[in-house]
């Protein structure tokens, strides 16, 4: 019974193409987040959905865009991949917003060639 | 959010105690401290957190210095699994930038 899952795990594409990344909680939570973690291991958050709104979005390209279509999900999809965006996202989420207690997902490997 | 400093890695034997040091001077009368940790290859995992008091839970105990400069967090017995990199974070409720920084890569050697 995975509680925060994402798909696919590992991703490989070239540049200048447009991926997904999927996000389902099963915790009944109402606050889902998306973090970056680069090569040197610092995880930065990005976007925080509450109840499907929108309540963090952090410094990050317009080519990145965060999808919620339900309390259990958020999406996201980034447009136009460049060299840099590659890292590991993990997906997150917890009961109330800005929740010290989080869940994180296995994270999905993207690597842009 | 305050900074933290947090050793980058320390080694400790299956069985014994593992006490992950973390100095935080800068820490406001808010923000709390919280413990995270990323096993490799999975997402990270709360352990614990604290303002003041020393905290205790299943999986460990936070001791907070008086002045709230620094903490120390305790794995009572420490088995071959608690091999991860430790994250020290302070924060406070009312703000979210959760930034995890470099952490302490702990090794439990058999």
């Amino acid at each position: 019974d995975t509680a925060v899952s994402q798909t696919p795990k590992y991703l490989v594409t070239q540049m200048g193409n447009d991926k997904s990344i999927k996000c389902e909680q099963n915790l009944g939570h109402d606050t889902m987040y998306w973090y970056k973690q680069d090569s040197k291991k610092f995880l930065k958050i990005m976007f925080s959905y509450n109840n499907k709104e929108l309540i963090i979005n952090e410094t990050v390209p317009n080519r990145f865009s965060p999808k919620s279509p339900d309390k259990a999900h958020l999406n996201l999809h980034i447009n136009s991949l460049e060299l840099g965006d590659s890292a590991v996202y993990f997906c997150a989420s917890s009961q109330v917003p800005v929740s010290y207690e989080q869940y994180f997902g296995p994270g999905t490997r993207l690597t842009v060639t | 959010d305050a900074k933290t400093t947090q050793p980058t890695s320390m080694d400790c034997a299956e069985g014994r105690a593992a006490n992950l040091p973390c100095n935080h001077s800068t820490i406001s009368g808010n923000e709390y401290v919280y413990w995270y940790r990323q096993i490799h290859s999975q997402g990270p995992q709360y352990i614990i957190h604290g303002l003041k008091n020393n905290e205790t839970n299943e999986m460990a105990s936070l001791i907070i210095t008086e002045d709230r400069k620094s903490s120390t967090l305790i794995l009572p017995h420490a088995t071959l699994r608690d091999t991860a990199v430790y994250y020290c974070i302070v924060r406070n409720t009312g703000g979210f930038k959760t930034i995890f920084g470099a952490g302490t890569r702990l090794f439990v050697k058999a």
